[in-house]
């Protein structure tokens, strides 16, 4: 049963396209993340969110931008894509505790031709 | 700062064949351990965790003990199934770095028939 949703699963798009990634929870977790998984399975974080109003950038950079208007929605957006930014894209989300787990949503994988 | 060493892949393995994959961890105070399972095409699902020293988490046949004195999480399986096939990820969370998750580089396993 997912609790934390992405759309779309799969999108192909061409170079200097403007796209959004959506990601919705409905467990009213505060705090929601952004990860780009690349071939090799490493998960690397590229934005996160505490709360309303509250976004930051991750350990790598990336020239997308995120927006946290309601606590449920947290949507990815890049400007111009490009094939560099062909990759799978992980939202996740979790309570502000300690020993709580990340829950994550199924995924988008973006491919920018 | 917090990090997590897990063994590297690709790990393949007969089915019914007994599975380590090892993680270590480094971190400020006494983190929360999770492991993490992705199987293909989904997003990552917690598999188990344990909260603090010599605690053990298991699930779906999976074992792994919180040992602070070798800072290790190591995940273990005693007869793997084919249906194991999947990348493995180690991870912790500590307030000490604001709860986030940090997580190891994955490891895949592939079980054979």
């Amino acid at each position: 049963e997912a609790d934390i949703y992405q759309t779309p699963r799969y999108l192909v798009i061409g170079t200097g396209k403007k796209i959004t990634l959506e990601c919705s929870q409905t467990m009213g977790h505060d705090k929601m993340y952004w990860y780009q998984q690349d071939p090799g399975m490493e998960l690397h974080l590229i934005h996160y969110s505490y709360g309303v109003n509250s976004t930051e950038k991750g350990d790598l950079s990336s020239e997308s931008t995120v927006s946290r208007i309601r606590t449920e929605h947290f949507p990815l957006t890049l400007e111009s894509a490009r094939p560099s930014h062909t990759s799978q894209y992980l939202c996740a989300s979790t309570t502000g505790t300690d020993n709580s787990p990340l829950h994550f949503g199924n995924g988008t994988r973006l491919t920018v031709t | 700062g917090d990090s997590v060493t897990q063994m590297e892949g690709p790990v393949t393995l007969s089915e019914e064949a007994f599975l380590t994959i090892n993680c270590t961890y480094t971190a400020t105070g006494y983190p929360s351990l999770f492991w993490y399972v992705q199987y293909p095409g989904e997003g990552l699902q917690l598999l188990l965790k344990a909260t603090k020293a010599d605690d053990k988490g298991s699930n779906k046949g999976f074992e792994a003990t919180y040992r602070k004195e070798t800072t290790s999480f190591h995940l273990e399986k005693g007869s793997v199934q084919v249906s194991d096939s999947a990348v493995y990820f180690c991870a912790l969370r500590t307030k000490y770095n604001n709860n986030d998750m940090r997580f190891g580089a994955g490891t895949r396993l592939t079980v054979k028939p």
